[in-house]
């Protein structure tokens, strides 16, 4: 598998504001996979959009994936200060080893 | 389901001691488990990949000796750190993956402390 980039680093919005983040990779891959860290704790897995999907929605989160930039979005609508997290996104190929990058670090501020 | 579980969550040691870390898969069984360490305000970092009955794959500049890993069952690997140095002091988050599943469950990590 690749790595994947996210893109800002850091994020910080109002309660109630959506937040977008990016992900971009290089090589073509099967699926790609959003993941959430709360500080110190495990990696929990937010949502699955396969290369053949454009859009996929899962309560607050909505992702977008396009295959000819390479790229993935994850869009959290009204966001609430739970969201405050690191966000990981995954992009698979091949072997399902996960090359992660450095994360967006979103801060949502009450 | 798919929940993963490590254990302890925590530990500290004294430097040259050997510390066993368990990451189990409670609902699911798992043909491959990752390994990862991660060090404050940095990206996880894969570690090794093991998959049940079969020696661990390592990557690259991590210490197969310094780091054992068993996956001796379908629902259990472990990962041992032989003679921990405080430079060893991390955070350990071992994932799991199903045999159909296209996703891997993350455990909830293990830090330690070597003194």
């Amino acid at each position: 598998s690749q790595q994947g980039e996210e893109d800002p680093q850091a994020l910080s919005i109002q309660e109630g504001e959506n937040a977008t983040m990016n992900c971009s990779y290089k090589t073509s891959i099967n699926n790609l996979q959003w993941y959430r860290q709360n500080s110190g704790r495990g990696l929990v897995h937010l949502i699955l959009i396969r290369s053949n999907e454009r859009e996929k929605h899962s309560g607050r989160l909505r992702v977008t994936l396009d295959t000819s930039k390479k790229s993935s979005s994850l869009l959290i609508t009204a966001s609430r200060a739970a969201d405050t997290a690191s966000y990981f996104c995954a992009p698979v190929s091949g072997t399902y080893k996960y090359i992660f990058g450095t994360g967006t670090r979103l801060k949502v501020l009450a | 389901g798919a929940v993963v579980s490590q254990h302890p969550s925590w530990v500290i040691c004294k430097s040259g001691t050997s510390v066993k870390i368990e990451c189990r898969s409670l609902d699911f069984q798992a043909t491959t488990m990752f390994w990862y360490r991660q060090f404050p305000k940095q990206s996880l970092m894969l570690m090794a990949t093991s998959n049940e009955g079969s020696k661990a794959t390592y990557e690259q500049g991590v210490e197969k000796d310094k780091f054992l890993i068993n996956h001796a069952s379908l629902t259990l690997s472990t990962l041992t750190v032989t003679s921990a140095h405080p430079e060893d002091s991390s955070f350990y988050i071992c994932s799991a993956r199903g045999q159909v599943a296209d996703t891997q469950y993350f455990g909830p990590g293990t830090r330690l402390t070597v003194l």
